[in-house]
């Protein structure tokens, strides 16, 4: 069964950084990609950035560039996301979900994001 | 960042009718492969989203053929057929080809 299995809840104070982790278990780890996401308190989804283990190729979004670090381990199968300098805005469920990925030239596709962690949610105050 | 309008946004439903929902992008979604990369996402309170359909019209792994998606460039359908009380929840399309990858604002589904 292929599961993606996130770290515990966090909860943080402002100017911190926080670190999430997902676990990729029942299918091979380094072919697809590995995505980040988050979903502040009725919001929809909002994409942070993809890793593909296999190439070592990550993209991110143009608004957390420079504040957020995706990479994964696959001698451990687990991808990280850590997200620095936290304020209360970043507050939400972040989920990793595993997806399928197309590439060429310099560009990679994320789509098909078929397994998904159960959330961690991340609450920032002082 | 490419802008995605669905509608409508809410959307109330007799069990065993049909539903259908509309997704529109700022661009289009086709690559030079001929692929749409549109997906279709479900998410239910408290849980998290569930994919349907990728690449505009492939139902996803496990998906009932009540599902199906449509639709290429910038105009796309999610239609649901004899809807189903499991199938209320917010349904999200989402695109791929872009970066960043964004999502549609989201349409509830209810029942009736």
């Amino acid at each position: 069964q292929v599961q993606q299995v996130q770290t515990g809840a966090e909860v943080m104070k402002p100017g911190s950084s926080v670190k999430v982790s997902c676990r990729t278990s029942g299918v091979t780890f380094s072919g697809y990609s590995v995505n980040w996401f988050r979903q502040a308190p009725g919001q929809g989804p909002e994409w942070m950035g993809g890793i593909i283990p296999f190439l070592e190729t990550t993209q991110y979004a143009q608004k957390f560039q420079g504040r957020v670090t995706i990479a994964a381990d696959k001698s451990t199968h687990t991808a990280h996301m850590d997200l620095v300098n936290v304020t209360s805005e970043d507050t939400a469920t972040y989920y990793c979900a595993r997806g399928a990925r197309d590439c060429s030239l310099s560009l990679c596709y994320f789509y098909y994001f078929g397994q998904w962690g159960q959330g961690t949610r991340v609450t920032v105050s002082s | 960042d490419i802008e995605l309008t669905q509608s409508p946004l809410s959307l109330s439903v007799t069990p065993g009718e049909s539903a259908s929902i509309s997704c529109r992008s700022s661009q289009s979604l086709v690559h030079a492969n001929g692929y749409s990369y549109l997906d279709w996402y479900m998410q239910k309170p408290g849980q998290s989203p569930q994919v349907l359909i990728y690449l505009a019209s492939n139902r996803a792994a496990g998906i009932s053929d009540r599902f199906s998606g449509s639709g290429s460039g910038t105009s796309f359908t999610l239609k649901i057929s004899r809807v189903e009380a499991e199938d209320v929840g917010i349904y999200y399309c989402m695109q791929g080809l872009h970066t960043p990858v964004t999502f549609g604002p989201g349409t509830t589904v209810d029942i009736k």
